[in-house]
């Protein structure tokens, strides 16, 4: 079953922008990820936040969770056209499986 | 280096054949994965492999059926390929079976004729 599912859908915003991408989920969780897809790429891992922290920081990527909300948000601050892409997030808990949100396409001009 | 490889990239069959997708990681993890990717980017996880054992699997046809040699390999073969099998799908792995990050291979676009 899909664990999370993200807002927006699709973004687009203007190079040095910056852009926030936000994640929902059900149940409780151990850790939350997030993961960048470029077009025909797999994903790729970007940041970890654990379900005992509520931010976390990595170069222009600022992640927060609210445990108590069941959310988390992307921030990519000053973006760049090579930010383009689509984002997912995913939850991990006891199961041992990572649940993936449907994603938000991120478009950012130059 | 790639850290996680599959073969092929791509993959275009007739309906009714059975086809195999391979998947390698040199990162020395211990745990690999089969996911699922539709045309709406929906990821879904389908098998996971620890150590070479099935620990994940997840409700899938029994067409599809994941062989791991060892543990960095994870194979995937399907029977009887089907329309709705038209997908991208990707290998992953990781450190263990703890929701550590997964590291993606590229995919394999499988398209039924």
């Amino acid at each position: 079953s899909q664990q999370g599912e993200e807002d927006p859908q699709a973004l687009s915003i203007q190079e040095g922008e910056n852009a926030t991408m936000n994640c929902s989920y059900k149940t409780s969780i151990n850790n939350l990820q997030w993961y960048r897809q470029n077009s025909g790429r797999g994903l790729v891992h970007l940041i970890l936040i654990r379900s005992n922290e509520r931010e976390k920081h990595s170069g222009r990527l600022r992640v927060t969770l609210d445990t108590s909300k069941k959310s988390s948000s992307l921030l990519i601050t000053a973006s760049r056209a090579a930010d383009t892409a689509s984002y997912f997030c995913a939850t991990g808990s006891n199961t041992g499986k990572l649940i993936f949100g449907q994603g938000t396409t991120l478009q950012v001009k130059p | 280096d790639t850290a996680v490889s599959q073969t092929p990239k791509y993959l275009v069959t007739q309906m009714g054949n059975d086809k195999s997708i391979k998947c390698e990681q040199n990162l020395g993890h211990d745990t690999m994965y089969w996911y699922k990717q539709d045309s709406k980017k929906f990821l879904k996880i389908m098998f996971s492999y620890n150590n070479k054992e099935l620990i994940i699997n997840e409700t899938v046809p029994n067409r599809f059926s994941p062989k791991s040699p060892d543990k960095a390999h994870l194979n995937l073969h399907i029977n009887s390929l089907e329309l709705g099998d038209s997908a991208v799908y990707f290998c992953a792995s990781s450190q263990d079976a703890s929701n550590q990050p997964q590291h993606f291979g590229d995919g394999t676009r499988l398209s039924i004729l």
